[in-house]
């Protein structure tokens, strides 16, 4: 595709759940990158990843929180026993390279409501 | 104390006049700094990204850097209501890995 590609673009759940998040990077991007962006707050980065390694994972909020990414592609972010303070967008960009001068490009995020 | 400043608005502008965004930081080693347009209820979208001291224009768009006041700025000439959204900026340092630290927007509405 074109941009970065998230599903699904909205998830409702129930306190407690488990949730998974999907986000494909432009493709020929090796650095892709997880912030959430909480009402009235910034964007909080989460987690960095090049290729299938992640050497940032510093924005984690607890150890529920977890991702991977395969085949230099696609990532999933996974929100174990989810608690309403995750409600949040979480956005997921790309950048072609982990060059500091890179622009990271967004995709249209996941709307995630806990209830 | 938050990394990266901006005033939160709204900054309100007449159509026509030029609007002009401003942000501070507080990490001398942040070496990049872009500037991200976010819609309402839409993902942020690079306008501009500035790495040396000085200006750099983009088409109605100049950034500007001052590293020593560790001051960024995006100025918007001939403001249209499309230009009407939150205004991000973003800094990035090689000592903070690859992550971009955000601001929390300054919101920009050009008036009729």
């Amino acid at each position: 595709g074109a941009g970065v590609s998230q599903s699904p673009s909205n998830k409702v759940t129930e306190k407690g759940k488990d949730v998974e998040l999907r986000c494909d990077p432009i493709s020929g991007h090796t650095a892709l990158y997880w912030y959430r962006q909480s009402l009235g707050q910034g964007l909080e980065f989460l987690i960095y990843f090049q290729g299938n390694s992640a050497p940032d994972k510093s924005g984690l909020p607890s150890d529920r929180f977890s991702a991977e990414r395969t085949g230099g592609s696609v990532s999933t972010l996974t929100i174990q026993r989810t608690q309403q303070e995750d409600s949040a967008v979480y956005l997921c960009a790309s950048s072609l390279s982990q060059g500091i001068n890179q622009p990271q490009h967004f995709g249209d995020g996941t709307r995630l409501s806990i209830l | 104390q938050k990394e990266v400043e901006q005033n939160s608005g709204p900054l309100s502008v007449p159509e026509g006049a030029i609007a002009s965004l401003n942000c501070t930081y507080s990490d001398r080693g942040s070496q990049s700094f872009f500037w991200y347009r976010q819609y309402s209820g839409k993902s942020p979208e690079l306008i501009m990204s500035i790495y040396s001291n000085g200006d750099k224009e983009d088409g109605r768009f100049t950034a500007q850097l001052n590293k020593a006041s560790q001051y960024v700025s995006l100025l918007i000439r001939d403001s249209q209501p499309s230009d009407s959204a939150t205004y991000l900026c973003a800094a990035r340092s090689a000592g903070g890995g690859n992550k971009l630290t955000f601001g929390t927007g300054t919101q920009l509405k050009v008036e009729l």
